[in-house]
């Protein structure tokens, strides 16, 4: 079983829409990622939190702790969001990231 | 800010044939990762550096690959021989060491294509 699990794996969504994207980890963590990728490839950090919620922009981040869970929140979704999001932990420190899958987004308009 | 730097962007090459991937980390950053993407198993880390040495180098397939970190502001990953299989996404990042909440910036990925 993977220690980082996403759903949806895919989501289409029109422009408009409050999407949601959920990541449930296994393990103890210090920080959770999220991260987009764009088709080009290029990867970019989006929010690394530890607890609570953080926002920007349009996107909001949540975490708990106790449940191990993480949500990411796109509000008004636009077709230039479309994107795969990934989910990634860090158990500890400055260790590598265990990534999920990643959850492939596309905003139709 | 030049951010994290990897050369080649692409590579193709034949099978059997050695390649070395580079990887330029943002200047001041103690730690470096390489990690690899595929369809089928997304990403995964193959080894890391603090401070140039090598911590963890777990995830590195087999002896076929290696990976130096001669000084703070260079490293390189090495395939020899390479094999169709190691067709992937190589991707580098380099974060801060102070503290644990660090982010980790990512290099653009060198694209790699054994025939």
């Amino acid at each position: 079983k993977n220690e980082v699990e996403q759903s949806p794996q895919n989501l289409t969504a029109q422009e408009g829409e409050f999407i949601t994207i959920n990541c449930s980890y296994s393990v103890g963590i210090s920080a959770l990622h999220w991260l987009q990728q764009h088709p080009g490839g290029g990867i970019v950090s989006l929010f690394m939190l530890s607890s609570g919620k953080k926002k920007h922009g349009r996107l909001i981040a949540t975490i708990n702790i106790q449940e191990k869970h993480s949500s990411l929140h796109i509000t008004a979704s636009h077709p230039r969001d479309s994107a795969v999001y990934i989910c990634a932990v860090r158990k500890s420190g400055n260790t590598p990231l265990v990534f999920g899958k990643g959850t492939r987004l596309s905003v139709i308009a | 800010d030049a951010g994290v730097i990897q050369s080649p962007r692409h590579e193709v090459t034949e099978m059997g044939q050695e390649v070395t991937l580079r990887c330029k980390p943002i200047s001041g950053h103690n730690s470096l990762f390489w990690y690899r993407q595929t369809m089928m198993r997304g990403l995964e880390l193959l080894i890391y550096f603090n401070n140039n040495v090598p911590i963890d180098d777990s995830g590195m397939p087999e002896d076929r690959f290696s990976a130096k970190m001669p000084n703070a502001s260079f490293s390189t990953l090495k395939i020899q021989p390479s094999e169709p299989r190691d067709s992937a996404v190589y991707f580098c990042a380099s974060s801060p060491q102070a503290g644990s909440y660090n982010e980790q910036f990512f290099g653009p990925g060198t694209r790699l294509t054994v025939l």
